[in-house]
């Protein structure tokens, strides 16, 4: 079993829609969260962190974690085809040395 | 003013041959990484230097070889191409090894061993 499972889509939407991507993940040790985004021929970028369970917001961007489940989520709100990119989660515990483990990235493009 | 950058960013060899990547950080960062993403999109790490000593060495063939030569600079000397080492590499650096949401990527150096 994979650390973390992340469907790879791709995942085609209107502009306007929200957009909601997952993972899971199978170590309850796991406390930080991330949500990269990578375009086309470029490196991730960080979008959002969440150490431990909860919410976070930004803009149009809102990360949950249910540790209880080991489920993360990143939801897209009032799409825009600037959004279109692989969107990849990552987790970390303490004491990994700072290694981040990285889902297989869902594809998300966003049309007019 | 690229804060991590890489070169080359593309690199087409034949099998056998030995090649290296060179990485470099103007973020004066502490931490920098080798990350390998494959043409699936899954990104794993392969290495990680601290102050330019080695703390992550992810199972990788020993045909791999990175090398600090001080903690602005992370370099990876692949000898011996495969065809299976194809893919994009990417280099990494965070502000220590504690920064779990620190990390800067590089743009990659798309590899392609024919």
């Amino acid at each position: 079993q994979k650390e973390v499972e992340q469907d790879p889509g791709p995942l085609s939407v209107p502009e306007g829609a929200i957009v909601s991507l997952n993972c899971t993940y199978s170590n309850s040790a796991f406390q930080y969260f991330m949500w990269y985004r990578q375009y086309s021929r470029k490196g991730p970028e960080l979008l959002m962190y969440t150490y431990s369970s909860g919410n976070k917001e930004d803009g149009r961007f809102t990360a949950q974690v249910d540790k209880s489940s080991k489920y993360i989520s990143l939801f897209i709100r009032d799409s825009q085809p600037s959004d279109s990119a692989t969107y990849l989660c990552a987790i970390a515990h303490s004491g990994g040395y700072n290694k981040l483990i990285f889902g297989a990235g869902t594809r998300l493009a966003v049309h007019p | 003013d690229t804060a991590v950058s890489q070169t080359p960013k593309y690199l087409v060899t034949q099998m056998g041959n030995d090649k290296s990547i060179k990485c470099e950080q103007n973020l004066g960062h502490d931490t920098m990484y080798w990350y390998k993403q494959d043409s699936k999109k899954f990104l794993k790490i392969m290495f990680s230097y601290n102050n330019k000593e080695l703390i992550i060495n992810e199972t990788v063939p020993n045909r791999f070889s990175p090398k600090s030569p001080d903690k602005a600079h992370l370099n990876l000397h692949i000898n011996s191409l495969e065809l299976g080492d194809s893919a994009v590499y990417f280099c990494a650096s965070s502000q220590d090894l504690e920064q779990v949401d620190g990390y800067t990527f590089g743009s990659g150096t798309r590899l392609t061993v024919v």
